[in-house]
């Protein structure tokens, strides 16, 4: 299966800050990624989809000024998550794929912790 | 809308005992369906496939047949190892690679020796 790695694994920051999560994918060109959220010991929820050179598609409820999502590459999308609250604290994880593929490959994930 | 609904875990079985997890979902026309295992500090990786009525998936000793008529793909499996401790989630798609997931909200299957 394709490679997709997310930098970085874990983040502490502090409340009002921003945050940048990066997410690659390392041995294939991903003409579109998924951002999702995983609360814990619950289910992931799809944020956004990124399509290459395209702005993301936000699903219903999700703030696009307080989650920015780029997808300037076919290897790289970043999520920035702006002004950072305690609420905000979840694990972050990405995937990556293309028409051609058969499914979405996941990366490792992306804990973030705002005091 | 799209929906898929899992058993709730956790479930705790001993090693070589048989396994099943149910999941059911709704979707209008033909979705894709999948079972996905996120082993501990890992990302989700595909278990199995299944993209059309009664198609099997299979991988790693793991089943599932995909049932339009009770609107099911449930995973199982004749006899768990230890290391098939992980959670393990049931999804849907209307396509493949580059469509959206909707997930089921994942059960925690946990072997003991």
């Amino acid at each position: 299966g394709a490679v997709v790695s997310q930098h970085p694994s874990w983040v502490i920051c502090k409340s009002g800050t921003s945050v940048k999560i990066e997410c690659r994918s390392l041995d294939f060109q991903a003409t579109t990624m998924f951002w999702y959220r995983q609360f814990p010991k619950q289910s992931l929820m799809l944020m956004a989809t990124s399509n290459e050179g395209s702005k993301a598609t936000y699903e219903q409820g999700v703030e696009k000024d307080k989650f920015l999502i780029n997808h300037a590459s076919l290897t790289l999308s970043t999520l920035t998550v702006t002004s950072a609250h305690p609420e905000d604290s979840s694990f972050y994880i990405c995937s990556a794929s293309s028409v051609s593929r058969e499914t979405q490959y996941f990366g490792p994930g992306t804990r973030l912790l705002v005091l | 809308g799209n929906s898929v609904t899992q058993m709730e875990g956790p479930v705790t079985l001993s090693e070589e005992a048989f396994l099943t997890i149910n999941c059911t979902y709704t979707a209008t026309g033909y979705p894709s369906l999948f079972w996905y295992v996120q082993y501990p500090g890992e990302g989700l990786q595909l278990l199995l496939k299944a993209t059309k009525a009664d198609d099997k998936g299979s991988n790693k000793g793991f089943e599932a047949t995909y049932r339009k008529e009770t609107t099911s793909f449930h995973l199982e499996k004749g006899s768990v190892q230890v290391s098939d401790s992980a959670v393990y989630f049931c999804a849907l798609s209307k396509g493949q690679g580059a469509q959206k997931l909707v997930f089921g909200q994942g059960t925690r299957l946990t072997i003991n020796p």
